[in-house]
């Protein structure tokens, strides 16, 4: 079974810094990564698929990179509706696990 | 509209059996490509896959719970049912139904706690 590791699990940054959030796989997945962001008390919302396709309406300060093993996402300029937890899923197996989470604090 | 609703007991006992429903429109259980799954969040820790059925009727569950679920469909009610055995208070999480396309979750229902306790 593939395992996912995220890191770090929080972080706290000001209002128009960049973060970068950063996805281990235990072995190579491709391009099969999907990220999804989760508000307090609300379902995951899938925001970017197959390691850097943006889904339709997530605004473009998202982005996602890499293949292989090591994953990032990024946000380019911190928005105070981005607190929020994200978490990365491997979709090399159909029923692929997620990440541990990362939790995303405004500083 | 694609919209995913979760539907089941709030409180269960250990060693029960858990039944949880989740009913569906906006798309078809029948279309090939399409899965609706399972997955769950204990309060304040990680989301955690449980299980996955797709158009073809084809299954798939988390090692670690595998041989405590069943997953199964009724696509002419647009509906697909989950089942736990022999539950315990480590299960108690919100649990979410999805809409599986292409290689990801892209629609989620709202969710419904359940909680395990004597």
């Amino acid at each position: 079974d593939i395992q996912m590791t995220q890191s770090p699990s929080s972080l706290s940054a000001s209002v128009g810094d960049r973060v970068t959030i950063t996805c281990r796989a235990s072995q190579t997945i491709s391009n099969y990564l999907n990220w999804y962001q989760q508000k307090s008390g609300k379902a995951p919302k899938l925001l970017i698929y197959t390691a850097s396709s943006l889904e339709s309406g997530v605004p473009s300060r998202f982005s996602g990179s890499g293949s292989g093993t090591d994953f990032t996402l990024t946000i380019s300029s911190l928005q105070p509706e981005d607190f929020a937890t994200y978490y990365c899923q491997q979709s090399y197996n159909s029923l692929g696990a997620f990440g541990q989470g990362t939790r995303v604090e405004i500083k | 509209q694609i919209t995913l609703k979760e539907s089941g007991p709030t409180l269960v006992k250990p060693t029960q059996t858990l039944t949880l429903t989740c009913t569906f429109s906006g798309f078809s259980l029948s279309t090939s490509g399409v899965g609706v799954g399972w997955i769950r969040q204990p309060p304040g820790k990680a989301l955690e896959r449980l299980a996955l059925i797709y158009w073809d009727d084809d299954k798939r569950y988390s090692p670690s719970l595998k041989s405590r679920l069943t997953i199964s469909k009724d696509a002419s009610k647009n509906q697909v049912v989950l089942t736990m055995t022999n539950v315990d208070p480590v299960d108690t999480a919100t649990y979410y139904c999805a809409l599986h396309h292409g290689s990801y979750w892209s629609y989620w229902g709202q969710g419904t706690l359940v909680t395990v306790s004597s």
